[in-house]
């Protein structure tokens, strides 16, 4: 089975744009989660989907927002780029609704320039 | 919300000895605890989970202990080698409208020194 796969694995943008980062969870896996991680900080949770459905939402402004298709792809949207978005963002995928065993992506690397 | 913490921030072994990492939650309705490994520039990987109607559980080298009453949960690494060295995350997962909601701590960076 394929892993996780995200893309792209690099990105760099100016302050003010915006950016799509997607997300492929594990075939059969229903529920994505998304993470920012900046040196320090840990995982922070941006939002999860289950079935195309947006559970959980972390405390990020409302320039943060994904979707789920019904293929189970995800993807995250952040606009109005600030500098203080450059990290690694991680999307993490999972059987069912439970969230157990989380199998991470590799993640997207965004600098904010 | 639940609320982990995780402590130390770092922590230096020799090689051979052994590596405590601990973690408190707040929600005493969390029932799942799970610790990831991530290797520099590498994804965290899951290497061991316990839920909560287990007091100890361990996998070759490590283990990890849960004490419900007073809310805390630890990761164990006996005989460090120099493979463990890695930022080690634990997490707890607490019931919440039909799923699981997971928080992280915040991360122990682990060196084993040769």
């Amino acid at each position: 089975k394929a892993g996780v796969t995200q893309t792209p694995r690099y990105l760099i943008k100016t302050r003010g744009q915006q950016v799509t980062l997607s997300c492929s969870p594990i075939s059969g896996h229903r529920s994505v989660s998304w993470y920012q991680q900046t040196p320090g900080q840990g995982l922070q949770f941006l939002f999860e989907y289950f079935s195309e459905t947006q559970r959980n939402k972390g405390n990020f402004p409302g320039r943060f927002s994904g979707r789920q298709f019904s293929n189970s792809r995800s993807e995250m949207n952040v606009s109005t780029l600030e500098l203080g978005d450059s990290a690694l963002y991680l999307c993490a995928s999972s059987l069912g609704p439970d969230n157990e065993k989380l199998f991470f992506g590799s993640g997207t690397q965004l600098s904010v320039l | 919300g639940e609320n982990v913490e995780q402590h130390p921030s770092t922590l230096s072994v020799q090689e051979g000895d052994s590596a405590v990492i601990k973690c408190t939650y707040s929600d005493s309705a969390s029932n799942y605890f799970p610790w990831y490994k991530q290797e520099l520039g590498k994804r965290p990987q899951l290497i061991i989970d316990i839920r909560s109607n287990v007091g100890e559980k361990k996998d070759q080298r490590i283990a990890v202990t849960l004490n419900k009453t007073a809310k805390h949960f630890s990761l164990h690494i006996t005989e460090t080698q120099p493979e463990d060295s890695a930022v080690y995350f634990c997490a707890a997962s607490i019931p919440s409208g039909g799923y699981q909601k997971v928080t992280f701590g915040t991360g122990t960076k682990l060196q084993v020194i040769p």
